[in-house]
């Protein structure tokens, strides 16, 4: 299995809501992302997980709340969301650092979430 | 700072036409460099690495570390090409991903 899984693929929540995006990978990769991409820019990175341990969080909203409960497996829980945070939502996994041979990052389809 | 710098938002070429997308990045370690590709509603794939010097759908990437550069050629435009490219370099420390701004290929038949 040489892909990234999430689910669910589109999302419409209200800024009420709480709900949770997937992310699964079998690749034996010990490191996980999540990246936030709007229309026609770059993806932003938001978390990253080694080893099942947050190493780096760029400054997220603390409405965002990543979770890694395994090595296969990356949750980003969703509450009191705002309008401005619908964007497509990325997971990617690669070999945990440090780590040579310019290994890439493996990218999942994402999920379009939408706030209203 | 790492930066990654994507002077073109729009490259417009004729089919068969030679390609050639500009990457230029800021980076005071050991760069790791990629390239990326975006098809219309696919998800984002690696197209190439530095490290591997190897050639994908016919585009190559060489790092020039004088230049601070990893320009992708393609000697012979397809339609098929037609995509947004991503280049980005990983830090050699933290594995975190910086991408460029992005430029959008368009092949013309």
């Amino acid at each position: 299995d040489t892909e990234v899984t999430q689910t669910p693929k589109h999302l419409v929540m209200g800024m009420t809501n709480k709900k949770s995006l997937k992310c699964e990978q079998h690749m034996g990769h010990r490191a996980m992302y999540w990246y936030k991409q709007k229309a026609k820019k770059p993806p932003e990175l938001m978390f990253v997980y080694s080893y099942e341990k947050l190493s780096i969080n760029e400054s997220v909203p603390s409405r965002f709340s990543p979770e890694c409960p395994n090595s296969s497996l990356l949750n980003l829980h969703l509450h009191a969301l705002q309008p401005e945070d619908s964007a497509l939502y990325l997971c990617a996994s690669s070999h945990a650092m440090p780590t040579g041979g310019g290994y890439g990052y493996t990218f999942g389809s994402g999920t379009r979430l939408t706030v209203v | 700072a790492q930066r990654v710098t994507q002077p073109e938002k729009l490259l417009s070429v004729f089919k068969g036409a030679p390609v050639e997308l500009k990457c230029n990045y800021s980076y005071s370690g050991s760069p790791e460099l990629f390239w990326y590709v975006q098809y219309s509603r696919q998800r984002l794939q690696l197209l190439l690495r530095h490290i591997s010097r190897e050639s994908i759908k016919g585009f190559t990437a060489d790092l020039n570390k004088g230049e601070t550069s990893f320009h992708l050629k393609k000697p012979f435009a397809q339609e098929e090409d037609s995509a947004m490219y991503y280049c980005a370099l990983k830090r050699d420390n933290t594995g975190k991903l910086i991408f460029g701004q992005g430029t959008t290929l368009q092949v013309k038949p």
